[in-house]
Parts: C-alpha cells; structure tokens; sequence
C-alpha cells in the first residue's frame, strides 16, 4: 500500500512569489492536514479537510490556504512568501475524523524563501 | 484547550541504557495521546498511542509509554536504547477533528 506522497520535496521561490504543494493521501483516506515545520515554532497545524470541506484551521494568516479534490489529494498554497515561510510543510493523512484515528504522514516539502 | 509540554529538549544516552522521554499534557477532554518519532529528512512515523484503553501502551521498536491521569503524564520509556533510535521524539495529543497538538520535540542521542 504506497504511503503520502508530497511533491515537490524541495522547492525554493523568491519573496513575493506563491506556491502550491501537493499532497497525495493513502488510498481510502478522505482526512488531509498540514503542518508547517520550523526550528523555532516546531509542528504547528494548518489546516484539515474531510470530504473536501476545510473542518478544522489553524492560526495562520489568510495568505495560506488549501483545497482538496473528489479524490482525497490536497493542496495548500502560500501566496506573497515571506522569508518566515520556510519550514518543512508535512502533509497527514486519515480514514476518519476521529480523535484516535492514526495519522500517516509524508516526508514533507522542505520551502525555502529567499 | 489542549496542549503537550516535552519536559527534555535534549536526552543523550548510551547504547544499551534505558530512555524516558518525558511527555505533561494538559487537556479538558479525555485526550487521545500519541508519541511519533521524525528521523533526519523524514517524515513522521507512529510509535505508539492512548486512547483510553489501557494505560500501559506498547509500540514498535521496543518502546512503551504509560498514561498516568493523576500526573497529566504520558513517558515514553525503553528499556536498551539501539543507535537507531537516535531521533527527534514528539508528543502529540488529540481531542476532536484530527487537530493534533505537537509537543516542541526531544531529540535522542545514543552514544556507541
């Protein structure tokens, strides 16, 4: 059973520029969340989307948002990147909603801004 | 609201030796609780959780944590640490809607 896949897992882009990261979730999983990884601020938590409904957000600016499709993949985009936008962005996937329910995670997208 | 404080930012240990990583949660549900473990440029991998079935939880690789409500506690413990498990270490803690709060991370040294 192939795991999450993230791509691209590297990227680097120019302050200002947007980007959008993809996330492909384990076949049969229908909840996707995203985190941002940083030195400084650890794993914080963007957003979460059931049945292509955002559910649940995080405390992040407007300027990070995502989708997800009929068939589970999702993607988040970052508009006007700003230095601080560099971080590693995990992308976990779940069968269900539930407060028990495992994630799965991938190996992420590391961004860099410069 | 629910969060996870990693009381070690940092444990070196020997090969051989024990580990305990140490996990405080604080929740006004009853959490779900679970440890993860991120090797260099990977992504996160599940060792174990609690959810309020026993307190004593085993997981992979030889590592066990117990859930203790009385301390707000969730140690994760194994009793011979091998060079593999040198790793960051997360305690996570989850209430409703996959909203998983992280703890900042202990990193595993194993020292040959």
């Amino acid at each position: 059973k192939a795991g999450v896949t993230q791509t691209p897992r590297y990227l680097i882009k120019t302050r200002g520029q947007q980007v959008t990261l993809s996330c492909s979730p384990i076949s049969g999983h229908r909840s996707v969340s995203w985190y941002q990884q940083t030195p400084g601020q650890g794993l914080q938590f963007l957003f979460e989307y059931f049945s292509e409904t955002q559910r649940n957000k995080g405390n992040f600016p407007g300027r990070f948002s995502g989708r997800q499709f009929s068939n589970s993949r999702s993607e988040m985009n970052v508009s006007t990147l700003e230095l601080g936008d560099s971080a590693l962005y995990l992308c976990a996937s779940s069968l269900d909603r539930g407060r028990d329910t495992e994630a799965f995670f991938g190996q992420g997208t590391r961004l860099t801004v410069v | 609201a629910q969060s996870v404080t990693q009381l070690d930012s940092h444990v070196s240990v020997s090969e051989g030796t024990p580990v305990l990583l140490r996990c405080n949660y604080s929740s006004s549900y009853s959490p779900s609780l679970f440890w993860y473990v991120q090797h260099p440029n990977k992504g996160l991998q599940l060792l174990l959780k609690y959810t309020s079935a026993a307190t004593l939880v085993k997981g992979i690789n030889g590592f066990e944590a117990e859930f203790k409500k009385s301390e707000t506690s969730f140690h994760l413990t194994k009793p011979s640490a091998h060079m593999s498990d040198a790793a960051e270490y997360f305690c996570v803690v989850s209430v409703f809607n996959n909203d998983m709060r992280f703890g900042a991370g202990t990193r595993l040294t194993v020292k040959p």
